[in-house]
């Protein structure tokens, strides 16, 4: 069975600190991968997305992510996080074969102004 | 807001009593994913459709659940006979169906229904 797995459950940093969060998934073909952001109060948003090509994918508010095949990864980076990165990040896959997205139990992130 | 609608937004039932939730998805989407997420936990897929087609149900989806769509437009998803351990947050999802592989766009998820049963 597939399953995601978030290494961290919790974050703190400091506004300017450098972010990586760790996503690994069980599964042997091809996937979609996916990064969503829950701010609190608000509904699950897409950050990036990874189905082909490029490994190193650009997302929305300058995170990046890099999909590494034969480490089964997709972690999430971004160089300089702000207070307003305050939120909780949730890696989702699903295999080309199904229609099913499965998550990671999310990393919560906190950011100290 | 042209957004996935989720209504309602909160609901608290009487062990053993029904409930309905509805969600009217974006309007050129035909595809429509129902969720359910617990605290500390990522989401949990329940049910997939297509066009008013339900295509796939998680075997997480006991004979208590039912989701419809009958005009492959908004949703509905309803519980019988409620336990404690359905308390959740429902979250309702949506994609526009763009050639193959068949989910090769990204879902947009409403705010869900949160659920306590009591």
């Amino acid at each position: 069975a597939q399953s995601v797995s978030q290494h961290n459950h919790h974050v703190i940093l400091s506004e300017a600190a450098s972010l990586e969060l760790g996503c690994n998934y069980s599964y042997g073909g091809t996937v979609n991968l996916f990064w969503y952001v829950q701010y609190p109060g608000q509904h699950l948003q897409l950050l990036l997305k990874y189905f082909s090509g490029d490994p190193l994918v650009k997302g929305i508010k300058g995170f990046e992510a890099e999909f590494i095949k034969s480490k089964f990864s997709f972690n999430l980076r971004k160089p300089s996080v702000q207070w307003s990165d305050t939120a909780e990040y949730f890696c989702a896959v699903n295999a080309r074969s199904n229609y099913q997205l499965i998550w990671g139990a999310g990393t919560k992130l906190i950011i100290k102004p | 807001d042209t957004g996935v609608s989720q209504d309602p937004r909160h609901k608290i039932t009487k062990r053993g009593q029904n409930v309905t939730f509805r969600c009217d998805p974006i309007s050129e989407h035909n595809r429509l994913y129902w969720y359910r997420q617990t605290l500390g936990q990522g989401p949990e897929f329940l049910t997939y459709f297509q066009n008013e087609a339900q295509l796939e149900k998680s075997r997480l989806l006991s004979d208590r659940f039912s989701a419809e769509r009958p005009k492959g437009s908004f949703s509905t998803l309803e519980i019988q006979r409620t336990e404690q351990g359905d308390s959740a947050m429902y979250l309702c999802a949506s994609s526009p169906q763009r050639g193959q592989p068949v989910m090769n766009t990204e879902a947009f998820f409403g705010q869900g229904t949160r659920l306590t049963v009591v």
